[in-house]
C-alpha cells in the first residue's frame, strides 16, 4: 500500500508568481484536503476535494484554487503568491465513509516565496 | 470560529521523565485527534477520541478527552529520545469536513 506523495519535496518562488503542488492520495482513499502550515504554526485547512469537486474551504482567498482527478490525485495552484504564502503545504487523504475525519498526511513541500 | 490552545508550547525534559500537553477550546468538538509530526515530515496520527471523559492508551502515550468534549490531554510516561516532535490536537465539529489544529507542542527529550 502506497502512502500519501507530494511533489515537489522543496520550491523556490517570487513574488507575483504562480505555483502547482501535486498531491497523490493513499490507495482507497478518495478524499483529499489541502493544509498550510506556517513556521511555528499548526497546519491550516486550505479546502477539501471529493469525487473531483470542492467539498469545503477554509479561509483562504479565491487565489487559491483546486482541482482533483479521476485517479484522486490533486493539485493546489496559488496565484499572485504573496510573501506571506512561504509555508509548508501539507495534502492529506481520507476514507471513504470515514466517520471521524481522520487524515493521512503526505511529507509536504516546502514553498518560499521570495 | 472553533479555537484550540495547546500548552505547553515547549517542553524539553530529560528521558525518563513523565509530562503532560494540554489541548484546550471553548467550543464542543465530536472528535479530537491527536498526531506527531518530526521535521521534514507530515503529522501522523496517533490517536482519535470521541466520548466524553473517554481514555486511550498507547504503549506509554494515554490521551483523555474532557467530560465536555471541549478539551483533551495527552501524558507519556517514561519518556524517550524517540518521542521527540511536535505534538499537535485537532478537533472535527459535528458533520464537518474541516479538522482545527491547535499551534503545537515542541517536545524534545534529552538522553
Amino acid at each position: 500500500e502506497t502512502g500519501v506523495t507530494q511533489s515537489p519535496t522543496h520550491l523556490i518562488k517570487t513574488r507575483g508568481q504562480q505555483v502547482t503542488l501535486r498531491c497523490s492520495s493513499q490507495s482507497g482513499h478518495n478524499t483529499v484536503s489541502w493544509y498550510q502550515q506556517a513556521l511555528g504554526q499548526g497546519p491550516q485547512f486550505i479546502f477539501q476535494y471529493y469525487r473531483e469537486e470542492e467539498n469545503g474551504r477554509g479561509n483562504f482567498p479565491p487565489r487559491f484554487s483546486g482541482l482533483q482527478f479521476p485517479n484522486y490525485s490533486s493539485e493546489l495552484n496559488v496565484n499572485a503568491l504573496e510573501l506571506d504564502d512561504s509555508a509548508l503545504y501539507l495534502c492529506a487523504s481520507s476514507l471513504p465513509g470515514q466517520a471521524y475525519n481522520e487524515q493521512f498526511f503526505g511529507p509536504g513541500t516546502r514553498l518560499t516565496v521570495l | 470560529t472553533q479555537l484550540l490552545e495547546q500548552s505547553p508550547q515547549f517542553l524539553s525534559i530529560q528521558e525518563g521523565e513523565n509530562l503532560t500537553v494540554y489541548c484546550n477550546s471553548s467550543s464542543v468538538f465530536s472528535s479530537l485527534q491527536w498526531y506527531r509530526q518530526e521535521p521534514g515530515e507530515g503529522p501522523v496520527l496517533l490517536v482519535t477520541v470521541v466520548t466524553g471523559g473517554e481514555v486511550k492508551k498507547l504503549k506509554r502515550l494515554t490521551f483523555q478527552f474532557g467530560d465536555a468534549r471541549k478539551d483533551s490531554s495527552l501524558h507519556i510516561t517514561a519518556a524517550q529520545p524517540g518521542d521527540t516532535g511536535l505534538y499537535l490536537c485537532a478537533g472535527a465539529g459535528a458533520g464537518s469536513y474541516q479538522l482545527t489544529f491547535g499551534k503545537g507542542t515542541k517536545l524534545s527529550v534529552i538522553p
